[in-house]
């Protein structure tokens, strides 16, 4: 009930498309759901998060889609480009306090 | 700022020996984590602590321990290091009230040999 899945595992986009990344959960509890980015040799870093009482969230090219009756959250990123290939992790928490995170999705965005 | 920095960056152990990994963070955050990060498998979170003198154990405790004797230090000890403690180990803090974003340092790449 702790978990998080993630996927895809991997992506591959072409430049200017749109990458749609889709994580679930279990726990009801669960207030806080992040995403973060991490490049090569880095640690993560908050890329855009919501709580459950929007259905969706955008900060530039970065969007999030909650939806709390299905427990699912995706991050879409629009007009991808070469510099957004990294690893995203979606997590999730209550209160902010002891973090659960996504397996991780490694995006890859051909020129 | 400096955020949160991790030393040392790259450490080779052989089995059965012990170090210390370290973490310090100057944004005077009083919840401090330690995660390691598998390949494929996100990250797990070791220990953690709400503030000094106070820490916990999270998913993945066992072969660790921590300690938390000041606001800004939070080591990560290894004990008789095994192989299946080769890892990246992420040092992240985060401040009390307000946002709930956690700061990760660089990481530390261990490998057991």
């Amino acid at each position: 009930q702790q978990q998080v899945k993630q996927s895809p595992q991997s992506l591959i986009v072409q430049k200017g498309g749109i990458s749609i990344i889709n994580c679930a959960y279990e726990n009801t509890a669960f207030d806080y759901f992040p995403w973060y980015q991490q490049f090569p040799g880095k640690g993560p870093a908050l890329l855009i998060a919501i709580r459950p009482d929007v259905s969706e969230k955008k900060e530039g090219r970065f969007t999030i889609s909650f939806n709390k009756s299905a427990k699912q959250f995706s991050l879409h990123i629009m007009d991808s480009q070469p510099g957004d290939s990294a690893t995203y992790f979606c997590a999730a928490s209550t209160g902010g306090f002891k973090t659960i995170f996504g397996a991780g999705t490694r995006l890859f965005v051909k020129a | 700022n400096a955020g949160v920095t991790q030393t040392p960056k790259f450490r080779i152990l052989k089995i059965g020996q012990s170090m210390t990994l370290q973490c310090t963070q100057d944004m005077n955050h009083n919840y401090m984590y330690w995660y390691r990060q598998d390949p494929g498998m996100g990250l797990k979170l070791i220990y953690y602590s709400v503030g000094a003198g106070i820490t916990d154990k999270g998913e993945v405790p066992n072969g660790y321990n921590v300690s938390r004797s000041t606001t800004e230090d939070f080591p990560l000890r290894l004990e008789l290091a095994a192989p299946s403690q080769t890892s990246v180990y992420f040092c992240a803090s985060r401040e009390l009230a307000g946002s709930d974003t956690q700061y990760f340092g660089p990481g530390t790449r261990l490998t057991v040999l």
